[in-house]
Protein backbone atom coordinates (compact mmCIF):
# COMPACT_ATOMS: atom_id res chain seq x y z
CA UNK A 1 0.00 0.00 0.00
CA UNK A 2 1.50 2.97 -1.13
CA UNK A 3 1.55 5.87 1.53
CA UNK A 4 3.01 8.87 -0.62
CA UNK A 5 1.71 8.79 -4.01
CA UNK A 6 2.90 10.91 -7.25
CA UNK A 7 0.34 10.16 -9.31
CA UNK A 8 1.94 11.56 -12.65
CA UNK A 9 4.67 9.41 -14.10
CA UNK A 10 5.89 12.56 -16.71
CA UNK A 11 5.25 15.88 -17.12
CA UNK A 12 6.33 18.13 -19.90
CA UNK A 13 6.94 22.00 -19.81
CA UNK A 14 7.83 24.67 -21.74
CA UNK A 15 10.74 26.21 -21.06
CA UNK A 16 10.37 29.72 -18.93
CA UNK A 17 6.92 28.42 -17.38
CA UNK A 18 6.04 26.96 -13.78
CA UNK A 19 6.24 23.46 -13.51
CA UNK A 20 4.01 22.25 -10.74
CA UNK A 21 4.53 18.14 -9.39
CA UNK A 22 2.02 16.72 -7.10
CA UNK A 23 2.56 14.45 -4.46
CA UNK A 24 0.02 12.93 -2.17
CA UNK A 25 0.34 11.08 0.89
CA UNK A 26 -1.93 8.55 3.56
CA UNK A 27 -0.31 8.94 6.92
CA UNK A 28 -1.31 11.56 9.31
CA UNK A 29 1.89 10.88 11.05
CA UNK A 30 4.20 11.92 8.76
CA UNK A 31 5.39 15.73 10.16
CA UNK A 32 8.28 16.06 7.50
CA UNK A 33 8.36 16.12 3.61
CA UNK A 34 10.91 16.35 1.42
CA UNK A 35 11.51 16.69 -2.66
CA UNK A 36 14.81 15.56 -4.23
CA UNK A 37 16.25 15.55 -7.68
CA UNK A 38 17.12 12.45 -9.69
CA UNK A 39 19.47 12.37 -12.59
CA UNK A 40 20.16 8.64 -14.79
CA UNK A 41 22.93 6.44 -12.58
CA UNK A 42 23.42 9.37 -10.50
CA UNK A 43 21.75 9.23 -6.84
CA UNK A 44 19.10 11.77 -5.70
CA UNK A 45 20.05 15.17 -4.35
CA UNK A 46 17.99 16.91 -1.96
CA UNK A 47 16.04 20.23 -3.36
CA UNK A 48 13.71 21.60 -0.97
CA UNK A 49 11.73 20.59 2.48
CA UNK A 50 8.56 21.52 4.30
CA UNK A 51 7.83 20.82 8.06
CA UNK A 52 4.08 19.56 8.82
CA UNK A 53 3.60 22.93 10.92
CA UNK A 54 4.62 24.84 8.06
CA UNK A 55 2.35 25.56 4.29
CA UNK A 56 5.07 26.93 2.45
CA UNK A 57 8.98 26.86 1.96
CA UNK A 58 10.56 28.64 -0.61
CA UNK A 59 14.45 28.53 -1.67
CA UNK A 60 15.10 30.32 -4.87
CA UNK A 61 13.20 29.08 -8.23
CA UNK A 62 11.80 26.12 -5.84
CA UNK A 63 8.25 26.64 -3.71
CA UNK A 64 6.87 23.84 -1.68
CA UNK A 65 3.25 23.87 -0.79
CA UNK A 66 1.85 21.74 2.06
CA UNK A 67 -1.95 21.32 2.25
CA UNK A 68 -2.53 18.63 5.48
CA UNK A 69 -6.03 18.41 5.17
CA UNK A 70 -5.89 17.08 1.76
CA UNK A 71 -2.71 15.20 2.53
CA UNK A 72 -1.14 17.45 -0.31
CA UNK A 73 1.94 18.85 -1.28
CA UNK A 74 3.40 20.39 -4.20
CA UNK A 75 6.09 21.71 -5.83
CA UNK A 76 6.66 24.67 -7.46
CA UNK A 77 9.71 26.02 -10.08
CA UNK A 78 9.70 28.93 -11.73
CA UNK A 79 10.67 29.48 -14.22
CA UNK A 80 11.43 26.37 -15.30
CA UNK A 81 14.92 25.91 -16.75
CA UNK A 82 16.81 23.10 -19.20
CA UNK A 83 18.73 21.72 -16.41
CA UNK A 84 15.44 21.08 -14.26
CA UNK A 85 14.78 18.22 -16.24
CA UNK A 86 15.19 14.63 -14.22
CA UNK A 87 13.16 12.73 -12.43
CA UNK A 88 11.56 14.32 -8.79
CA UNK A 89 11.06 12.01 -5.78
CA UNK A 90 8.27 13.30 -2.97
CA UNK A 91 9.28 11.85 0.03
CA UNK A 92 8.10 11.80 3.60
CA UNK A 93 8.68 10.79 7.22
CA UNK A 94 7.72 10.18 10.50
CA UNK A 95 10.37 11.47 13.26
CA UNK A 96 12.98 9.30 13.92
CA UNK A 97 11.11 6.66 11.00
CA UNK A 98 11.70 5.41 7.79
CA UNK A 99 11.90 7.86 5.25
CA UNK A 100 9.39 6.59 2.12
CA UNK A 101 9.26 7.59 -1.18
CA UNK A 102 7.08 8.02 -3.98
CA UNK A 103 7.70 6.67 -7.65
CA UNK A 104 8.65 9.36 -8.86
CA UNK A 105 7.69 12.05 -11.92
CA UNK A 106 9.94 12.65 -14.71
CA UNK A 107 9.95 16.25 -16.11
CA UNK A 108 10.66 16.95 -19.32
CA UNK A 109 11.39 21.11 -19.99
CA UNK A 110 11.05 21.27 -23.58
CA UNK A 111 13.17 24.09 -25.57
CA UNK B 1 35.58 15.79 1.82
CA UNK B 2 32.38 14.70 3.47
CA UNK B 3 29.77 12.04 1.67
CA UNK B 4 28.81 8.60 0.99
CA UNK B 5 30.88 6.05 -1.26
CA UNK B 6 29.09 3.10 -2.68
CA UNK B 7 31.24 0.33 -4.62
CA UNK B 8 31.29 -1.06 -6.87
CA UNK B 9 29.36 1.16 -9.09
CA UNK B 10 28.68 -1.77 -11.44
CA UNK B 11 28.74 -5.22 -10.62
CA UNK B 12 27.85 -8.67 -12.44
CA UNK B 13 26.64 -11.99 -11.02
CA UNK B 14 25.56 -15.46 -11.70
CA UNK B 15 22.24 -16.93 -11.00
CA UNK B 16 22.61 -18.45 -7.42
CA UNK B 17 25.76 -16.20 -6.22
CA UNK B 18 25.86 -14.19 -3.43
CA UNK B 19 27.08 -10.67 -3.72
CA UNK B 20 27.44 -7.68 -0.97
CA UNK B 21 27.87 -4.17 -1.91
CA UNK B 22 29.31 -1.77 0.07
CA UNK B 23 28.50 1.73 1.69
CA UNK B 24 30.74 3.96 3.57
CA UNK B 25 29.87 7.03 5.17
CA UNK B 26 32.08 9.64 6.69
CA UNK B 27 29.55 12.20 7.67
CA UNK B 28 29.06 11.19 11.08
CA UNK B 29 25.38 10.61 10.60
CA UNK B 30 23.50 8.15 12.61
CA UNK B 31 21.38 6.05 10.54
CA UNK B 32 21.57 4.62 7.10
CA UNK B 33 19.49 3.17 4.48
CA UNK B 34 19.52 1.18 1.50
CA UNK B 35 16.86 1.61 -1.23
CA UNK B 36 16.25 -0.07 -4.63
CA UNK B 37 15.38 1.69 -7.72
CA UNK B 38 13.25 -0.17 -10.75
CA UNK B 39 12.24 2.07 -13.73
CA UNK B 40 8.43 2.94 -12.49
CA UNK B 41 8.98 1.74 -9.20
CA UNK B 42 10.30 4.73 -7.88
CA UNK B 43 12.51 4.19 -4.50
CA UNK B 44 11.59 0.89 -2.21
CA UNK B 45 13.45 0.70 1.12
CA UNK B 46 15.42 -2.55 1.58
CA UNK B 47 16.60 -2.05 4.95
CA UNK B 48 17.76 0.72 7.29
CA UNK B 49 19.53 1.34 10.33
CA UNK B 50 19.17 3.84 13.04
CA UNK B 51 22.00 2.46 15.27
CA UNK B 52 25.30 0.60 15.37
CA UNK B 53 24.41 -3.29 16.29
CA UNK B 54 20.58 -2.40 15.31
CA UNK B 55 18.71 -3.12 11.93
CA UNK B 56 15.37 -3.43 10.91
CA UNK B 57 13.21 -4.44 7.68
CA UNK B 58 11.90 -2.09 4.91
CA UNK B 59 9.28 -2.96 2.17
CA UNK B 60 11.34 -5.47 0.53
CA UNK B 61 13.46 -7.09 2.51
CA UNK B 62 13.43 -10.59 1.29
CA UNK B 63 16.29 -12.24 -0.28
CA UNK B 64 18.82 -9.26 1.10
CA UNK B 65 20.78 -9.30 4.14
CA UNK B 66 22.65 -6.43 6.20
CA UNK B 67 24.99 -5.37 8.72
CA UNK B 68 25.68 -2.37 11.11
CA UNK B 69 29.15 -3.29 12.94
CA UNK B 70 30.66 -0.20 12.50
CA UNK B 71 28.58 3.60 12.19
CA UNK B 72 30.48 4.24 9.08
CA UNK B 73 29.76 1.23 7.29
CA UNK B 74 26.16 -0.67 6.13
CA UNK B 75 26.93 -3.06 3.62
CA UNK B 76 23.98 -4.86 1.54
CA UNK B 77 24.07 -8.47 0.51
CA UNK B 78 22.01 -9.80 -2.27
CA UNK B 79 21.53 -13.40 -2.01
CA UNK B 80 20.61 -16.06 -4.29
CA UNK B 81 17.23 -15.64 -2.39
CA UNK B 82 16.49 -12.87 -4.16
CA UNK B 83 13.99 -13.66 -6.97
CA UNK B 84 14.60 -10.51 -9.35
CA UNK B 85 17.71 -8.51 -7.93
CA UNK B 86 19.29 -6.90 -10.98
CA UNK B 87 18.58 -3.33 -10.49
CA UNK B 88 19.86 -0.14 -9.31
CA UNK B 89 20.65 0.09 -5.73
CA UNK B 90 21.20 2.96 -3.62
CA UNK B 91 22.73 3.99 -0.08
CA UNK B 92 21.84 6.96 2.02
CA UNK B 93 22.39 8.28 5.31
CA UNK B 94 21.33 11.17 7.85
CA UNK B 95 21.07 11.93 11.20
CA UNK B 96 17.79 10.50 13.56
CA UNK B 97 16.04 12.97 15.23
CA UNK B 98 16.54 15.53 12.59
CA UNK B 99 14.72 16.80 9.63
CA UNK B 100 15.14 13.35 7.28
CA UNK B 101 17.00 15.07 4.56
CA UNK B 102 19.11 11.90 3.40
CA UNK B 103 22.51 12.07 1.76
CA UNK B 104 22.50 9.56 -0.76
CA UNK B 105 25.42 7.43 -2.92
CA UNK B 106 26.14 6.91 -6.53
CA UNK B 107 24.55 4.32 -6.45
CA UNK B 108 25.37 0.47 -7.54
CA UNK B 109 24.12 -1.22 -10.78
CA UNK B 110 23.74 -5.00 -10.48
CA UNK B 111 23.02 -6.86 -13.16
CA UNK B 112 22.19 -10.96 -12.68
CA UNK B 113 23.46 -13.07 -15.47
Amino acid sequence: DQQVKQNSPSLSVQEGRISILNCDYTNSMFDYFLWYKKYPAEGPTFLISISSIKDKNEDGRFTVFLNKSAKHLSLHIVPSQPGDSAVYFCAASARDDKIIFGKGTRLHILP
Amino acid sequence: DGGITQSPKYLFRKEGQNVTLSCEQNLNHDAMYWYRQDPGQGLRLIYYSQIVNDFQKGDIAEGYSVSREKKESFPLTVTSAQKNPTAFYLCASTNTGGTGELFFGEGSRLTVL
